[in-house]
């Protein structure tokens, strides 16, 4: 079946540096990716989706510019988290469709963990 | 997208079915019933969805009330490693960006 790999699995970085999340899809193509964060306890909340070739599209109070998304190919696409501060340690998770061959659901990876110290 | 609600938590025990409930009583006649998964310390699953009819997938089944403001997501022979939170969602034929959104789930608790 259809796999979403995210790397790293976790990280711990300190407050000020930035940190970049992978989000591939293993054997298929997706033009577009889906990236939430979850709290512990709490649901998961999207963030923005990822269109490959063009712009990210972020959801009401995500703030573009420290969550930059880049999404260059229709494998990969990326969540830097930039000057990290501890209010921004959370669970962050990629998520995926794949297009060919009829209707899918969507494929969530394993999340990375981040930390800020 | 239109809400939908479930319980904070459930409880069952090994080898016993489990129901878990959702109400959706805005839902509209485009909208499709989706269930996922998220075992603990990893992204969602899908587990299965509908529209209208009951369905069954090797890994639960779905009944859709006649009125479809109601679903019930359900696991025939609960073992342990179905303890997760279960995420009940809506989703429209018609999404430009084909986004879930998640509500808060019902956490499942299986009972050795």
């Amino acid at each position: 079946g259809a796999v979403v790999s995210q790397h790293p699995s976790w990280v711990i970085c300190k407050s000020g540096t930035s940190v970049k999340i992978e989000c591939r899809s293993l054997d298929f193509q997706a033009t577009t990716m889906f990236w939430y964060r979850q709290f512990p306890k709490q649901s998961l909340m999207l963030m923005a989706t990822s269109n490959e070739g063009s712009k990210a599209t972020y959801e009401q109070g995500v703030e573009k510019d420290k969550f930059l998304i880049n999404h260059a190919s229709l494998t990969l696409s990326t969540l830097t988290v930039t000057s990290a501060h501890p209010e921004d340690s959370s669970f962050y998770i990629c998520s995926a469709r794949d297009h060919g061959g009829g209707w899918s659901p969507l494929h969530f990876g394993n999340g990375t963990r981040l930390t800020v110290t | 997208d239109a809400k939908t609600t479930q319980p904070n938590s459930m409880e069952s025990n090994e080898e016993e079915p489990v129901h878990l409930p959702c109400n959706h009583s805005t839902i509209s006649g485009t909208d499709y019933i989706h269930w996922y998964r998220q075992l603990p310390s990893q992204g969602p699953e899908y587990v299965i969805h509908g529209l209208t009819s009951n369905v069954n997938n090797r890994m639960a089944s779905l009944a859709i009330a006649e009125d479809r403001k109601s679903s019930t997501l359900i696991l025939h022979r609960a073992t342990l490693r179905d303890a997760a939170v279960y995420y009940c969602i809506l989703r429209g034929i018609i999404q430009g960006a084909q986004k879930l959104v998640f509500g808060q789930g019902t956490r499942l608790t299986i009972n050795p």
